[in-house]
């Protein structure tokens, strides 16, 4: 199974920047690292992808680690509209994604 | 463009019966995805249909079975509903093409109460 280690809360407040981190040790060459978040009541939504480099998007960017073992999403501006669940899942396949139970963000104004 | 639909919104059943999900695919996507998502858990995938073809399967016994339409819509179907059948059941879909799959966009979900 595509195992990775999310923390399972973090707290932050609103306007100041967030990193999430997670833990893929097992994660193979050919892989992608996917950040999905799922807001209350709504299904996950995408949020960001990457493979060796870091990427950016309109949304957040994505730290990957050198030696991949591990990547951290960050949020630069947390709002009170990112207090999600966020879920840290890798792959190959990307016709399966394996959800673990992810990271509850709390955000204070 | 219109996103991922699914009905219903809320259903409950009694154990035995069965259930039909329907989920309407987000426009050019040929690819669906069902997932369960039990309280407090992350989603888990049951089975994925490409082309109207089973695709890949989870972890999931057989009275858990799909469809895939020549519109790309699909339903999931349960038999024999138990009560750990209660959940929110999650319908994504995606573009898959030269055999690997986009991203994947979920629709709101449908909530299945077992009683």
């Amino acid at each position: 199974d595509a195992k990775t280690t999310q923390p399972n809360s973090m707290e932050s407040n609103e306007e100041e920047p967030v990193h999430l981190p997670c833990n893929h040790s097992t994660i193979s060459g050919t892989d992608y690292i996917h950040w999905y978040r799922q807001l209350p009541s709504q299904g996950p939504e995408y949020v960001i992808h990457g493979l060796t480099s870091n990427v950016n998007n309109r949304m957040a960017s994505l730290a990957i680690a050198e030696d991949r073992k591990s990547s951290t999403l960050i949020l630069h501006r947390a709002t009170l509209r990112d207090a999600a669940v966020y879920y840290c899942i890798w792959g190959g396949s990307n016709y399966k994604l394996t959800f673990g139970k992810g990271t509850l963000l709390t955000v204070n104004p | 463009e219109t996103g991922v639909t699914q009905s219903p919104t809320h259903l409950i059943k009694t154990r035995g019966q069965q259930v039909t999900l329907r989920c309407s695919s987000q426009s050019g996507h040929n690819t669906v995805s069902w997932y369960q998502q039990a309280l407090g858990q992350g989603p888990q995938f049951i089975f994925q249909y490409y082309r109207e073809e089973e695709n890949g399967r989870g972890n999931f016994p057989p009275r858990f079975s799909g469809l895939q339409f020549p519109n790309y819509s699909s339903e999931l179907n349960v038999n024999a509903l138990e009560l750990d059948d209660s959940a929110l059941y999650l319908c994504a879909s995606s573009r898959t093409s030269r055999g690997a799959a986009d991203t994947q966009y979920f629709g709101p979900g449908t909530r299945l109460t077992v009683l």
